[in-house]
């Protein structure tokens, strides 16, 4: 079945610096992709998406990277912040409706 | 923007027993809402889908007799866990999609609810 999946499960960085998580997705009728930010015990919080139709998507100090080719997806943090720490999800919608498949997930940890 | 609310955030059950949990959409109508399950420090996994006024549809190896699902409004979806047992102890989380975005739009996603069977 479609599956998405991660590089690293566990990503350390300095504030201040730039993060990238990545994500492989295997389902190459996906038409939608949506990076969400996960804090302990709280539910997915939505930080950007991008439909397949782009490459390249930016928002406040994130951008998403999309590579149909490859099938491959990336979310980059600019100035990473002692607030982004959490694990980041990347999900995937198939063509048809809106269940969401969600990748393995990736623990983002700033050093102050 | 869309609000997602879940109700309880925790609940201690006892082996046997049943426990609801609510997904309330606050500020649009649900059409479509998503239950998933997580356990710790993994990914979301999704045991079904729930469309108001009709039955829900299970993922494979989710047990519908076992995670009773309503959808009786708009929204408003319940989620029953019958006869807990210890290993039914998960993170459940839903989602709701049908806000005021474009169809296609980000789901909106509760803050989960913490159950815990002894």
């Amino acid at each position: 079945g479609e599956s998405v999946g991660l590089h690293l499960p566990t990503l350390s960085v300095q504030e201040g610096d730039n993060s990238i998580i990545n994500c492989a997705y295997s389902n190459s009728a996906s038409d939608y992709f949506i990076w969400y930010k996960q804090e302990s015990g709280k539910g997915p919080q939505f930080i950007i998406d991008i439909r397949s139709n782009m490459d390249k998507r930016q928002g406040q100090r994130v951008t998403v990277l999309l590579n149909k080719t490859v099938k491959h997806l990336s979310l980059q943090i600019a100035a990473t912040q002692p607030g982004d720490s959490a694990v980041y999800f990347c999900a995937e919608r198939g063509a048809a409706g809106n269940k969401l498949t969600f990748g393995g997930g990736t623990r983002v940890l700033v050093k102050p | 923007g869309a609000v997602v609310s879940q109700h309880p955030s925790r609940v201690i059950c006892k082996s046997g027993t049943s426990v609801k949990i609510e997904c309330r959409s606050l500020d649009f109508q649900a059409t479509t809402m998503f239950w998933y399950r997580q356990f710790p420090k993994q990914s979301l996994m999704l045991m079904a889908t729930s469309n108001e006024g009709s039955k829900a549809t299970y993922e494979q190896g989710v047990e519908k007799d076992k995670f009773l699902i309503n959808h009786a409004s708009l929204t408003l979806s319940t989620l029953t866990v019958t006869s807990a047992h210890p290993e039914d102890s998960s993170f459940y989380i839903c989602s709701a999609v049908g806000g005021p975005e474009t169809v296609g739009s980000p789901l909106h996603f509760g803050n989960g609810t913490r159950l815990t069977v002894t």
